[in-house]
């Protein structure tokens, strides 16, 4: 199957400062990927959809300016949390979606805002 | 508006113990119908895609099955290392950018 990575793994950082994340495919290149995120013992809310070349798609109630997405290449999206806060604090996880439209997803990232 | 409902939330079998996980979807056409494992603390791994009515997929002890309204996971003599949360997720012929709709996952739990 298609692998994708993340990195960091898990994140601890002050409130106030700012935190990027990066998800990779590394078999397959991938126009379209997806960042969740996944509170506890629930199910995973779709953030936004990036789409290389262009502006990410945010679903609603999705603050873009804070969560600023970048697909500048066809392997790699980034998501930064700007100017983080606890609230923040949750498992952020992207998926790459292939060519037969089946999406494979990251390890996810665990975000600690102290 | 799409809707993926997964039962039961919970299930706890007995090593070799077969069942069966259910998803029920509502969609205004099915471009596919993903079933994915969940462990702690780690993101989806796919298992399977079903398109079509009558459509079955098998890997192991697993095997998934797809009607007009529900798909099933059966679990064939389930084993300790099957213990995980299972996510069913639709993707709609009319939804935009080819975004999919999770169920809120059936966690099973299978005791040695």
């Amino acid at each position: 199957g298609a692998v994708v990575s993340q990195h960091p793994s898990r994140v601890i950082c002050k409130s106030g400062t700012s935190v990027k994340i990066e998800c990779r495919s590394l078999d397959f290149q991938a126009t379209t990927m997806f960042w969740y995120r996944q509170f506890p013992k629930q199910s995973l809310m779709l953030m936004a959809t990036s789409n290389e070349g262009s502006k990410a798609t945010y679903e609603q109630g999705v603050e873009k300016d804070k969560f600023l997405i970048n697909h500048a290449s066809l392997t790699l999206s980034t998501l930064t949390v700007t100017s983080a806060h606890p609230e923040d604090s949750s498992f952020y996880i992207c998926s790459a979606r292939t060519a037969q439209e089946t999406q494979y997803f990251g390890p996810g990232t665990r975000l600690l805002v102290l | 508006e799409d809707q993926v409902t997964q039962s039961p939330e919970a299930l706890r079998l007995q090593e070799g113990e077969s069942s069966s996980l259910n998803c029920s979807y509502t969609v205004s056409g099915l471009r596919g119908l993903f079933w994915y494992r969940q462990d702690p603390g780690k993101g989806p791994e796919f298992l399977f895609t079903l398109y079509s009515a009558g459509e079955e997929k098998e890997k192991e002890r697993l095997k998934a099955t797809l009607t007009k309204k529900e798909s099933f996971l059966h679990i064939t003599a389930p084993k300790p290392e099957d213990s995980a949360t299972y996510l069913c997720a639709v993707h709609d012929s009319g939804a935009g950018s080819y975004q999919l709709t999770f169920g809120k996952g059936t966690k099973l739990s299978v005791i040695p």
